[in-house]
């Protein structure tokens, strides 16, 4: 009930091509699906996040789609470029689950992504 | 603001030994998480507080593990005795809680992690 699956392992695409990360979850208590960034050596850092009441959101290259009804959710990465290459893992929370209920921010395995130049 | 920082940075131990890992939050963030990473389970919430007081340790695998907060800036995640199958990044992160009625804000800030080897 509180895994989100993550597809696919790994992905190479090359420089301007388009990157698809997707994910799926269970709970339909989750309301808040965030994508974050992993570079080598580096913590997980916050990339682009969506709410479940609006099927896209765009910043930049970065794209959100998001089914509820299928409860899927997918990053988009536009023009890849190599600086993208890291690990993108997508992740799912109740944001208004009271504290004393625990188990927040459930993460994906996580896609390496590899853009080649 | 310097963000979220772990110490050390590598630690190397062999099996049986006590660790201890560090973590300093974001001044005025009022959340604190510890999560272990591995090539095979992905990353794993361990445990997590607010306001200093454990929440929720049902991701804490064994005895071994153990954590406190003893103040707002300073948490530490100690495993005694290591095994080599503890080998992993542990990572600390911090939040800050949200308004209204939600009860966390959005935003997970992680360290840089702690690279743990048990030999």
């Amino acid at each position: 009930q509180q895994q989100v699956k993550q597809s696919p392992q790994s992905l190479i695409v090359q420089k301007g091509g388009i990157s698809i990360i997707n994910c799926a979850y269970e709970n339909t208590a989750f309301d808040y699906f965030p994508w974050y960034q992993q570079f080598p050596g580096k913590g997980p850092a916050l990339l682009i996040a969506i709410r479940p009441d609006v099927s896209e959101k765009k910043e930049g290259r970065f794209t959100i789609s998001f089914n509820k009804s299928a409860k899927q959710f997918s990053l988009h990465i536009m023009d890849s470029q190599p600086g993208d290459s890291a690990t993108y893992f997508c992740a799912a929370n109740e944001l208004g689950r009271l504290i004393r209920y625990g188990q927040n921010f459930v993460f994906g395995p996580g896609t390496r992504l590899s853009v080649l130049p | 603001d310097a963000g979220v920082i772990q110490s050390p940075r590598h630690e190397v131990t062999e099996m049986g030994q006590e660790v201890t890992l560090r973590c300093k939050p974001i001044s005025g963030h009022d959340y604190l998480f510890w999560y272990r990473q591995t090539m095979m389970r992905g990353l794993e919430l361990l445990i997590y507080f607010n306001n200093n007081v454990p929440i929720d340790d049902s991701g804490m695998p064994e005895d071994r593990f153990s954590a406190k907060m003893p103040n707002a800036s300073f948490s530490t995640l100690k495993i005694q005795p290591s095994e080599p199958r503890d080998s992993a990044v542990y990572f600390c992160a911090s939040s800050l809680s949200g308004t209204g009625e939600r009860r966390m804000s959005e935003k997970l800030f992680f360290g840089s992690g702690t690279q743990l080897s048990v030999l």
